[in-house]
């Protein structure tokens, strides 16, 4: 089974802080993913990497960066925290292929802001 | 603009009743993919179907069922005889490709909130 893990299920960090979730897939996948959930939104993605090293924004990247040093981890970086960041973050990963584009997720970390 | 609408927001039945979430998408590709997931409380998103654009056949996997018709641009999902273990949110969405295919950005639906009573 595609195993996709997030560091925290629940992080409380203060205004300003630099705030690291990592993300960790065990299927070898070329493809990670970091999308923000809130209420009456869906999912939307704030990054995506297609290789190491590489990165697209995705549909709302400000405040947040991310890094990719190797294939299995996929960092997001809130760089000084603000409350507005106050979500829940799910990483998802998939291979490249478009017969094989299947997204597994973890389990989400849900991130208050104080 | 590509784009998916659920909108039914929260929808409650007793258990054993059928129930149908809704799923109409929006696109200018002529290849794509739809996917259903499902959100337990837990809150990890666990995958149940991808259809591709060009698979119109409605596919069933035990309880679930799926119908997808390109005609109206939807993408329905019905669950018969609804269990308690159902109740979760249910998330469409539609793969955007990119890249030749090599990246596979999802655009999600705002979810449905399925509410089993027993």
């Amino acid at each position: 089974d595609v195993k996709v893990t997030q560091s925290s299920r629940y992080l409380v960090k203060r205004t300003g802080e630099k705030v690291f979730l990592e993300c960790v897939q065990d299927m070898d996948h070329e493809n990670m993913f970091w999308y923000r959930q809130d209420p009456g939104l869906g999912l939307r993605l704030i990054y995506f990497s297609y290789d190491v090293k590489m990165k697209e924004k995705g549909d709302i990247p400000e405040g947040y960066s991310v890094s990719r040093e190797k294939k299995e981890r996929f960092s997001l970086i809130l760089e000084s925290a603000s409350t507005n960041q106050t979500s829940m973050y799910l990483c998802a990963s998939s291979s490249p292929a478009p017969a094989k584009n299947i997204q597994y997720f973890g389990a989400g970390t849900r991130l208050s802001v104080l | 603009a590509q784009k998916v609408t659920q909108a039914q927001t929260e929808i409650s039945v007793v258990e054993k009743e059928d129930v149908t979430l809704d799923c109409v998408y929006e696109t200018r590709d002529t290849t794509y993919y739809l996917f259903w997931y499902k959100q337990p409380p837990s809150g990890e998103l666990v995958f149940l179907i991808r259809r591709n654009s060009f698979d119109e056949q409605n596919e069933i996997s035990g309880r679930y069922s799926w119908n997808f018709q390109k005609s109206t641009s939807s993408f329905n999902f019905t669950i018969t005889a609804s269990q308690v273990v159902d109740s979760a949110v249910y998330f469409c969405a539609l793969s955007e490709l990119n890249y030749g295919g090599a990246t596979n950005k999802l655009i999600f639906g705002t979810g449905t909130l399925l509410a089993v009573q027993p």
